[in-house]
């Protein structure tokens, strides 16, 4: 019940395609659905993170649509560039990510010109 | 925005000596700080729970002797890999929970530690 599935395992995307990768969990008690950018031997970046009261959530060309009922959410990368090439992690945490985080298994994105 | 730092960056040790790795939220006090391994290619697994001032919570299948955390104030958190092999070489991270207006809210990470045994 503590599993966040993440789909795709890895995506490729022209350069200025959209990049969607998706996620859903099993847990009802998680509400909070943070995405993580991390590139090779760095630590994990927060990109943008939701919670279970909004349906959509945007940040520049980052956007989470989170579906409640479906208990899915994915994040869409507008304009999809070179330097968005790295391995994105979603998660999903209790307690507005004060509790530990549940992460999904990664989606490498390579984005070709 | 919220810096969490590391140290070592990276750190080459022979089997059977022991590691220390810091841990710092750099400009906020953080609650709880989060200590996880990743393996090549694999996602990030979850070792132990740490509050300041209180012991460590460990996942399951993580030995509490062998790694060892100290969280002793609200900006710093340690952990001790302790008699190192090279089953425990690894990219260890840890992350902090800031808390914002009252309400604690969102998990920082460090940039990692990349820990080689020899």
């Amino acid at each position: 019940q503590q599993q966040v599935k993440q789909s795709p395992q890895s995506l490729i995307v022209q350069k200025g395609g959209i990049s969607i990768i998706n996620c859903a969990y099993e847990n009802t008690a998680f509400d909070y659905f943070p995405w993580y950018q991390q590139f090779p031997g760095k630590g994990p970046a927060l990109l943008i993170a939701i919670r279970p009261d909004v349906s959509e959530k945007k940040e520049g060309r980052f956007t989470i649509s989170f579906n409640k009922s479906a208990k899915q959410f994915s994040l869409h990368i507008m304009d999809s560039q070179p330097g968005d090439s790295a391995t994105y992690f979603c998660a999903a945490g209790s307690n507005f990510g004060n509790e530990k985080l549940t992460f999904g298994t990664g989606t490498r994105l390579t984005i070709i010109p | 925005g919220a810096v969490v730092s590391q140290h070592p960056s990276r750190v080459i040790c022979k089997s059977g000596t022991s590691v220390k790795i810091e841990c710092r939220s750099l400009d906020f006090q953080a609650t709880t700080m989060f200590w996880y391994r990743q393996f090549p290619k694999q996602s990030l697994m979850l070792m132990a729970t740490s509050n300041e001032g209180s012991k460590a919570t460990y996942e399951q299948g993580v030995e509490k002797d062998k790694f060892l955390i100290n969280h002793a104030s609200l900006t710093l958190s340690t952990l001790t890999v302790t008699s190192a092999h090279p089953e425990d070489s690894s990219f260890y991270i840890c992350s902090a929970s800031i808390r914002a207006g009252g309400r604690t809210d969102t998990q920082y990470f460090g940039p990692g530690t990349r820990l080689t045994v020899l």
